[in-house]
């Protein structure tokens, strides 16, 4: 398995409040994608990383930022979360995607829930 | 944009063969993947396809014509455990690096 670790797994938070999820991993991989998945919508992209501090906005980003400061770590922040944002959210990574032999692996998700 | 279909469900009995189409329209295309998710659970890779023509892993081959932009997706010998979602997803190549986008997928169920 490849290592990602999402944290937390799972958060109930008040609206309004900021939101940090955070996707560690340990294989030194170059891209590093955050999804949230909604019944009805699949797996959307939200903001991905293809190096440190470079990121670019996926289909979704709105009410969400990103900050790539080193390797391993990719954190997505709901600055003010709504209950809109309750979904599961997954961290991806992958070393070379396009390339024949470099798969795209995704972390365990992180359940968010804003009442 | 993008835009990337696939059927919404499916029904297939064990010991079959099941075919998952996914159409896409898309600039910068990169490659296909298929996914497999079960429920509560992450996506697992199952295929990667960047040139015409089938590839093959066990009990699963992939299918892509990038002409007419379609790819499948071929289940054999169908068991229960099979019985998940399936993922189409389109990789494309921006100025900002490859960033992968997802059909909606399949629900596949697996009958007796």
């Amino acid at each position: 398995d490849a290592g990602i670790t999402q944290s937390p797994r799972h958060k109930v938070t008040e609206t309004g409040t900021p939101v940090t999820l955070r996707c560690h991993q340990t294989e030194n991989h170059r891209y590093m994608y955050w999804y949230r998945q909604d019944p009805g919508h699949g797996l959307r992209l939200i903001h991905y990383s293809y190096g440190v501090k470079d990121t670019d906005k996926g289909e979704v980003s709105d009410g969400y930022s990103v900050s790539r400061s080193k390797t391993e770590d990719f954190l997505l922040t709901l600055e003010s979360a709504t209950s809109s944002q309750t979904s599961v959210y997954f961290c991806a990574i992958s070393e070379s995607p396009g390339r024949v032999g470099n798969t795209i692996y995704f972390g365990e998700g992180s359940w968010l829930t804003v009442v | 944009g993008q835009n990337i279909d696939q059927p919404t469900e499916m029904t297939a009995t064990e010991g079959a063969i099941v075919q998952i189409n996914c159409t896409y329209q898309t600039s910068g295309f990169n490659g296909l993947f298929w996914y497999q998710q079960h429920a509560g659970e992450a996506p697992t890779f199952l295929s990667y396809n960047v040139l015409d023509g089938l590839e093959e892993k066990g009990r699963f081959s992939s299918f892509l014509s990038r002409s007419k932009g379609y790819s499948y997706l071929l289940l054999k010998e169908l068991q229960m455990k099979d019985s998940a979602s399936y993922l189409c997803a389109v990789l494309i190549l921006t100025g900002g690096g490859n960033k992968l986008t997802f059909g909606t997928g399949t629900q596949l169920k697996v009958e007796l």
